[in-house]
């Protein structure tokens, strides 16, 4: 069975510092990795994801994560973030996109509070 | 094209009272997934449905929840009797995802119905 961990449930920060949200996760098979963001009130928002091939992806807003198999993490990055960064960070693993339609297991969340 | 859209927003509810949600997926997505966020947790999966057919329930308490997907559309979600533990948000999404497709995976949530039970 696949598992997730978010090292962190609340992470401050002051606008414009660089942040780093950890995710590990456990797994005895291949998984797929996914960020989710949810702003307060709204659903939650693909932010980025890694299915394969270069283990260092991109979001469109200056997120990365990177997929370290060794250490079976997922940290998400951001060198300078933003009031409106502000949200509710959740981490995803898949076994398969394959079988049952990628059924996501989510970590517990990790709270972003970035203050001016 | 329009989000997935979910009503209603906000339930409150005694224990022992039925409670339905109502989940409209983007059009054309074959798949739609419920899940149940508690308090100060990540989403779980209750139920997956491939157009009108159960994928996955495995981690639905049948005894008091169920859900339908007749037509291949809309869904509903019903719990009876509610317990003060099911207060929750209750998450629906959908993806385009059809079975031994490795594409159309990505799924795209509504903004949940928000459900106390006192």
């Amino acid at each position: 069975a696949q598992s997730v961990t978010q090292l962190d449930s609340q992470v401050p920060v002051f606008e414009e510092a660089p942040v780093e949200l950890r995710c590990n996760y456990s797994s005895s098979v291949s998984v797929y990795l996914f960020w989710y963001v949810q702003y307060p009130n709204q659903g939650l928002q693909l932010l980025l994801k890694y299915l394969s091939g270069s283990t260092l992806v991109e979001s469109i807003n200056g997120f990365e994560a990177e997929f370290n198999k060794s250490q079976t993490s997922f940290h998400l990055r951001k060198p300078s973030v933003h009031i409106s960064d502000t949200a509710e960070y959740f981490c995803a693993v898949s076994r398969s996109i394959y079988n049952q339609g990628g059924k996501l297991i989510f970590g517990q969340g990790t709270e972003l509070s970035v203050k001016p | 094209e329009a989000g997935v859209a979910q009503s209603p927003r906000y339930k409150i509810i005694e224990k022992r009272q039925s409670v339905a949600f109502w989940c409209n997926p983007i059009s054309g997505h074959a798949t739609l997934y419920w899940y149940q966020q508690i308090l100060g947790q990540g989403p779980k999966l209750l139920i997956q449905f491939q157009n009108n057919g159960v994928v996955d329930d495995s981690q639905l308490p049948k005894d008091r929840f169920s859900a339908e997907r007749l037509k291949g559309v809309d869904s509903t979600l019903k719990i009876q009797p509610a317990k003060l533990e099911d207060s929750a948000v209750y998450l629906c999404a959908s993806s385009r995802w059809t079975s031994g497709s490795r594409f159309g995976y990505e799924q795209y949530f509504g903004p949940g119905t928000r459900l106390t039970v006192t």
